[in-house]
């Protein structure tokens, strides 16, 4: 167990729709990064936050969005859903130079 | 520039074996290269990571070289069990910035 959590663990959707991924970091940790994972395109790194700032942007798409609340828990916006965008999110934390700790991922069906 | 390019995409060690996997990289910038072990339908877990004043980092039977002037790193899993079946990824960062993954390594470890 990374420390990192996530919810919901599945999420079956329809084109069009839109959802919210939740993440919580570790304790202590102040960057958040989320990843999409698919089958043809590996680890793919979305965003990253840290202490509520946006740090870097990734391939993300301008349907997704992302945010980091003052507790350090974020949440990944994933609008006008496609089929294509289904798909592992994983959400990850780090401290800093210790280490980047994945959670245990949501698996997006998009119908 | 941005890349990690990772080698084989899949592998097929007999238990008791040396499994090894090769990841090059293009950034000198990059300063944390870590590997990750993920099994199916569970995030990556960070396995050893190494920074690039080291030649070498031995943890149990996880070894990773790493060659700065080739701009090339490895793993090495000594005495290869069935556990150890699962995809490894590589990734290098810069600082506390995102990491970059490599395409992943298929890792089969028959008895």
């Amino acid at each position: 167990d990374s420390g990192v959590t996530q919810t919901p663990k599945h999420l079956i959707t329809a084109t069009g729709q839109r959802v919210t991924l939740r993440c919580s970091p570790r304790s202590g940790d102040l960057s958040v990064y989320w990843y999409q994972q698919s089958l043809d395109q590996g680890l793919q790194f979305l965003i990253q936050y840290y202490n509520g700032e946006e740090r870097a942007k990734g391939n993300i798409l301008e349907r997704f969005s992302a945010q980091q609340f003052p507790d350090l828990h974020s949440e990944l916006n994933l609008s006008s859903l496609e089929l294509g965008d289904s798909a592992l999110y994983f959400c990850a934390s780090s401290v800093g130079a210790g280490g980047v700790f994945f959670g245990p991922g949501t698996r997006l069906t998009v119908l | 520039q941005q890349q990690v390019k990772q080698s084989p995409q899949s592998l097929i060690v007999q238990k008791g074996g040396i499994s090894i996997i090769n990841c090059a990289y293009e950034n000198t910038a990059f300063d944390y290269f870590p590997w990750y072990q993920q099994f199916p339908g569970k995030g990556p877990a960070l396995l050893i990571a190494i920074r690039p004043d080291v030649s070498e980092k031995k943890e149990g039977r996880f070894t990773i070289s790493f060659n700065k002037s080739a701009k090339q790193f490895s793993l090495h899993i000594m005495d290869s069990q069935p556990g150890d079946s699962a995809t490894y990824f590589c990734a290098a960062s810069y600082s506390t910035d995102k990491l970059i993954f490599g395409t992943g390594t298929r890792l089969q470890v028959f008895p």
